[in-house]
């Protein structure tokens, strides 16, 4: 079993709709949850940074992290065509230089 | 101004050729990384350097050495290319210390050894 699970997709929806991203994990040891978009050919840029259970919203943008069933979720509101991309969930178990332990990622696109 | 930048963007060589990445940070952070994303899009972590000391390395082949002359900078060279080292490579920085803080990436390396 991987330590993070998240589907490839790709995920297609209208414009405006809510879109709901989800991981699972199996490492009890993680602490941290990043959420990273990725446009083509271009790097990861972090969208939400978030070390406890709970939401933690952001403009359109929210984060909610379960950590009792390993489950963390991010949900775009009034999704946007400029909203398509890969969202790859990310964790970590702390200490300074940790790397983090990524999804593979979820294709995402937004339909005019 | 670009807070992480790596040269080259694009990288194409013949197997069994060495070359090196390049990588700077102005953010002031302690700690730089690289990761690998591979074909499949899977990004994963090969080397961590916090205070110009390695601090993780990952199972990567010793072919692949990360060199940090000062925190600003950390580079990847790669010795005896083959063509599964095939990938597109990430730096990236984040401010260490207690905790995890988030890690912020630069545009990527894409490495196309023929």
């Amino acid at each position: 079993q991987k330590e993070v699970e998240q589907d490839p997709g790709p995920l297609s929806v209208p414009e405006g709709a809510i879109v709901s991203l989800n991981c699972t994990y199996s490492n009890s040891a993680f602490q941290y949850f990043m959420w990273y978009r990725q446009y083509s050919r271009k790097g990861p840029e972090l969208l939400m940074y978030t070390y406890s259970s709970g939401n933690k919203e952001d403009g359109r943008f929210t984060a909610q992290v379960d950590k009792s069933s390993k489950y963390i979720s991010l949900f775009i509101r009034d999704s946007q065509p400029s909203d398509s991309a890969t969202y790859l969930c990310a964790m970590g178990s702390g200490g300074g230089a940790d790397g983090l332990t990524f999804g593979k990622g979820t294709h995402l696109i937004i339909q005019p | 101004d670009t807070a992480v930048s790596q040269t080259p963007k694009y990288l194409v060589t013949q197997m069994g050729n060495d070359k090196s990445i390049k990588c700077e940070q102005n953010l002031g952070h302690d700690t730089m990384y690289w990761y690998k994303q591979d074909s499949k899009k899977f990004l994963k972590i090969m080397f961590s350097y916090n205070n110009k000391e390695l601090i993780i390395n990952e199972t990567v082949p010793n072919r692949f050495s990360p060199k940090s002359p000062d925190k600003a900078h950390l580079n990847l060279h790669i010795n005896s290319l083959e063509l599964g080292d095939s990938a597109v490579y990430f730096c990236a920085s984040s401010g260490g210390g207690y905790g995890l803080t988030e890690q912020f990436f630069g545009p990527g390396t894409r490495l196309t050894v023929l």
